[in-house]
C-alpha cells in the first residue's frame, strides 16, 4: 500500500517568516495530495490540495508544489501568523473505491510572536 | 455546511468491554472513515465504506469492526476493548464523485483501563 512520510515533525518559526513542510510518497500511482490543518482540540480540516497533473497551486499564503518524479510534494506557508500555529498532515491518495488516504504523521508548527 | 457529529467526545471504558463509537453525517456523502490518531503517527485508516452495507479494511482494523446499515452513519466496534486502544477516534464522510475532500467529525477520546 501507499506510504507517506513527513518532516518535519516540529516547526518554529517566528512571525512573519515562512514555513516549509515535506513529504514523500510511495505509490507512483498516487494522483490527489491534500493538506489538512489541525488547530488545538479541533478536527482537521482540508486547506490546499493539489492533483498530479498540477506541478504548484497557491492560495493567498499557502502553496503546495508536487514533483511526480521525485515522488515529493511540498506546503509552503508565507508571512506566517500566530493563528497558522497548529498540527499539519499531509495525505495522498489513489483512484480507488473511496478514495482513500494515507496520512503521514504531522508537523505541529508553531509561530512565535 | 457539512456536518458531521460523534456520539461521544470522551469516553472510558473497561478492558474486554464491547465499545461502539456511532458517527453521522447529514450531507447524504457515499464513503464514510474511521481512523484513530495517536501522537507521531498521525491519522490511520482502521475501517472505510463507500455504500450501504459495504465495509473494507483500512491499514489497521485489528481489534475492530464496523457496521453501516444506514447511508448517514457509521459505527465503529471494539469487540473487546483493549488498553492499546486508548486514542484518539475520528470518522469523516466523503462525496464519492467529489474532488476527494474528507469532512471529520469532532472525534472521540477513548480511554480503556
Amino acid at each position: 500500500g501507499e506510504n507517506v512520510e513527513q518532516h518535519p515533525s516540529t516547526l518554529s518559526v517566528q512571525e512573519g517568516d515562512s514555513a516549509v513542510i515535506k513529504c514523500t510518497y510511495s505509490d507512483s500511482a498516487s494522483n490527489y495530495f491534500p493538506w489538512y490543518k489541525q488547530e488545538l482540540g479541533k478536527r482537521p480540516q482540508l486547506i490546499i490540495d493539489i492533483r498530479s497533473n498540477v506541478g504548484e497551486k497557491k492560495d493567498q499564503r499557502i502553496a503546495v508544489t508536487l514533483n511526480k518524479t521525485a515522488k515529493h510534494f511540498s506546503l509552503h506557508i508565507t508571512e506566517t501568523q500566530p493563528e497558522d500555529s497548529a498540527v499539519y498532515f499531509c495525505a495522498a491518495s489513489l483512484t480507488g473505491s473511496a478514495r482513500q488516504l494515507t496520512f503521514g504523521s504531522g508537523t505541529q508548527l508553531t509561530v512565535l510572536p | 455546511d457539512v456536518k458531521v457529529t460523534q456520539s461521544s467526545r470522551y469516553l472510558v471504558k473497561r478492558t474486554g468491554e464491547k465499545v461502539f463509537l456511532e458517527c453521522v453525517q447529514d450531507m447524504d456523502h457515499e464513503n464514510m472513515f474511521w481512523y484513530r490518531q495517536d501522537p507521531g503517527l498521525g491519522l490511520r485508516l482502521i475501517y472505510f465504506s463507500y455504500d450501504v452495507k459495504m465495509k473494507e479494511k483500512g491499514d489497521i482494523p485489528e481489534g475492530y469492526s464496523v457496521s453501516r446499515e444506514k447511508k448517514e452513519r457509521f459505527s465503529l466496534i471494539l469487540e473487546s476493548a483493549s488498553t492499546n486502544q486508548t486514542s484518539m477516534y475520528l470518522c469523516a464522510s466523503s462525496l464519492q464523485r467529489e474532488a476527494y475532500e474528507q469532512y471529520f467529525g469532532p472525534g472521540t477520546r477513548l480511554t480503556v483501563t
